[in-house]
This record gives structure tokens, sequence and C-alpha cells, in this order.
């Protein structure tokens, strides 16, 4: 069955400061790439996402994204974190099963920017 | 246009009753999934509705069930109710245009606490 992994279930950092969210899934076939955010109090909403092309992708905010193949990666990073950026992520894979498809979300990184 | 709306936001319900909980999708949506989130597994993916069809199932047992009405609102069933159901059940719409690569818009969620 395909599994998803964040690594960091909590971070914590200042303003200004440089993150970096890991995020490894297991599958071997084609899959579909997503980066939710939970702001407090807030609903679940797409952060963005990687289906095909440049492995690069930006989503909103100033967060971006880097699809590495060969080693079933999807990291979040942003340059430059804001205390507003204080949430939770969730890396999620969406993957072809037989007929149908399974959405599998990591378990969250818990954020906290200080400010 | 307005979100996603799940009804109750709290249940409280002791072992062995059933609950139902609601879910409106976004306007013209016609796909609805279902997770349960919890501390320690995350969001795990129930189950999923298109056109009043069960399209996509995760890995629960069969005390939870759900429906799809012909204007895409959805309802999910837990039968016998027991302690590790307490959670906070996530809704989830789409249009489904190609599954795999659908955006998922999230409602607040029904916080269920099994006594």
């Amino acid at each position: 069955a395909q599994s998803v992994s964040q690594h960091n279930h909590h971070v914590i950092l200042s303003e200004a400061a440089s993150l970096e969210l890991g995020c490894n899934y297991s599958y071997g076939g084609t899959v579909n790439l997503f980066w939710y955010v939970q702001y407090p109090g807030q609903h679940l909403q797409l952060l963005l996402k990687y289906f095909s092309g440049d492995p690069l992708v930006k989503g909103i905010k100033g967060f971006e994204a880097e699809f590495i193949k060969s080693k079933f990666s999807f990291n979040l990073r942003k340059p430059s974190v804001q205390w507003s950026d204080t949430a939770e992520y969730f890396c999620a894979v969406n993957a072809r099963t037989g007929g149908s498809y399974i959405p599998t979300f990591g378990r969250g990184t818990s954020l906290i920017v200080h400010p | 246009k307005a979100g996603v709306t799940q009804t109750p936001r709290y249940l409280i319900k002791t072992r062995g009753q059933q609950v139902t909980l609601s879910c409106s999708p976004i306007s013209g949506h016609r796909s609805v999934s279902w997770y349960q989130q919890t501390p320690g597994q995350g969001l795990q993916f129930l189950f999923e509705y298109f056109s009043e069809t069960q399209r996509n199932k995760g890995n629960f047992p069969g005390r939870f069930s759900g429906r799809q009405f012909s204007n895409s609102r959805s309802e999910m069933n837990v039968s016998t109710l027991e302690l590790g159901d307490s959670a906070l059940y996530l809704c989830a719409s789409s249009l489904r245009t190609s599954g795999m690569s659908d955006i998922q818009y999230f409602g607040a969620g029904t916080r269920l606490s099994v006594l």
C-alpha cells in the first residue's frame, strides 16, 4: 500500500528563517502530489500541486515544492517565513491503484513561527 | 460561492450508538470524499462518492458507510460506535474532472466524541 511520510512533526522557526518540510512517498507508478495547509481555525486548503512538467512548482504565499522522482520526494520550501505561516501542513499523494485511486495524506507538520 | 458545509460541527455519542454526518459540497461539485483525522493517524481516506456511486474506498470496516444524493449532498454513517471512532471527520468536494488530478475543497469537519 502506498504511504506518505512527513519527517518533521513539529517545526518552530523565527520570522525570516528559511523553511523546508520533507515529504516522501512510497509508490512506483504515476503520482499526483499536493501540499495542503490548515491555518488556525480555518479549513484545509490547497497550497500547491504537481501533476507533470516542471518539477519545481510554485504555490500561494511564496511557497514552492520540488518533485524529485528518483528520491520519491516532494519537499516544501519557503525562503523567508512569516508569523502568518503558522499552520499545519499536509503532504498528499494521489496514485492509481487498480482501476481507482486512493488519496493518501501524511500525518502533517505543525509549523509555529515566532514574530 | 459557498464552501463545503458539514453538519453538525460537534457530536457526542456513547459506545454502541450510531451516528450520521452530513456534507453539502460546493455548488457544481459532484464528488464528495470523506476522511477521518486523528492526532495519531493524520488524515485517512474513508470513501468517495460521485454521481451517487461509491467510486473509491479506503481501508475502514463496514461500520463506516456513506451515500450520496442526486443533489450531490452526502451522508456518512458510523454504526456500533467504538471509542476509537472519536475523531474529526472531514468532507471534501471536487469537480472530479480526472480523479487523480482533482483539487479537493475541505469543510470545517464534524468533531465526534465517543464516550
